[in-house]
């Protein structure tokens, strides 16, 4: 069974902090993993994706994928208010036509 | 900006009602698929879709569930005899390419089983 564990959160940090999320994943031969920002009672929104070892950087965001551990996160730096939502890491485990297997997420919290 | 487009937005229905849910997807997309998330619990894989046939399905697609795309732009979720377990919220996505993860996901039906 494949799994993809976050922590459920919430994450609290203050306006202008750096958010750390973390997800480890049970495949070691999955290819490609993402980070999906979701507001509440909406769908979930691409922001990041990673698909080799190392870090990725997309403006405030940097993805950190580490392999060998299972691994991977998303830190969003300058934290805003508006990136108070629910941030859901989805792995396309190898063989898969995008059926991506999304954990439960963790929500964030920024606080002025 | 180019979106995927689901209606209704919002159906309610008997147990037992057949239940056909609608999405648009992005007109230069070839994959289609569906997702659904019951309230408070993750995002669930249910069926990929590409050259008018299904590519994949999870085991929570059973022989109550069919898609198809009737007439080149409309791609439908069918349950046939719905059931309470059925309540969530029905995504429908589509993507450029078959295992890039990069999803377009529609805003979403809300189906509740009464």
């Amino acid at each position: 069974q494949k799994e993809v564990e976050q922590n459920s959160g919430p994450l609290s940090v203050p306006e202008g902090a750096i958010a750390s999320l973390n997800c480890t994943y049970s495949d070691r031969v999955s290819q490609s993993f993402f980070w999906y920002r979701q507001y509440s009672g909406k769908s979930p929104e691409l922001i990041m994706s990673i698909y080799s070892n190392g870090d990725k950087e997309d403006g405030r965001f940097t993805a950190q994928l580490n392999k060998a551990s299972q691994y991977v996160s998303l830190l969003i730096r300058d934290s805003q208010p508006s990136d108070s939502a629910t941030y859901l890491c989805a792995v396309n485990f190898s063989g898969g036509y995008n059926k991506l297997i999304f954990g439960a997420g963790t929500r964030l919290a920024v606080h002025p | 900006e180019p979106e995927v487009t689901q209606t209704p937005s919002h159906q309610v229905t008997q147990m037992g009602q057949e239940v056909i849910l609608r999405c648009v997807p992005i007109s230069n997309h070839l994959y289609f698929y569906w997702y659904r998330q019951i309230l408070g619990q993750k995002v669930e894989f249910l069926v990929s879709f590409y050259n008018n046939e299904i590519s994949e399905k999870s085991e929570i697609f059973d022989d109550q569930f069919s898609v198809e795309r009737p007439d080149g732009s409309n791609f439908t979720l069918k349950i046939r005899s719905t059931k309470l377990e059925d309540s969530a919220m029905y995504f429908c996505a589509s993507s450029a390419g078959p295992n890039t993860g990069e999803l377009f996901f529609g805003e979403g039906s809300r189906l509740t089983v009464l």
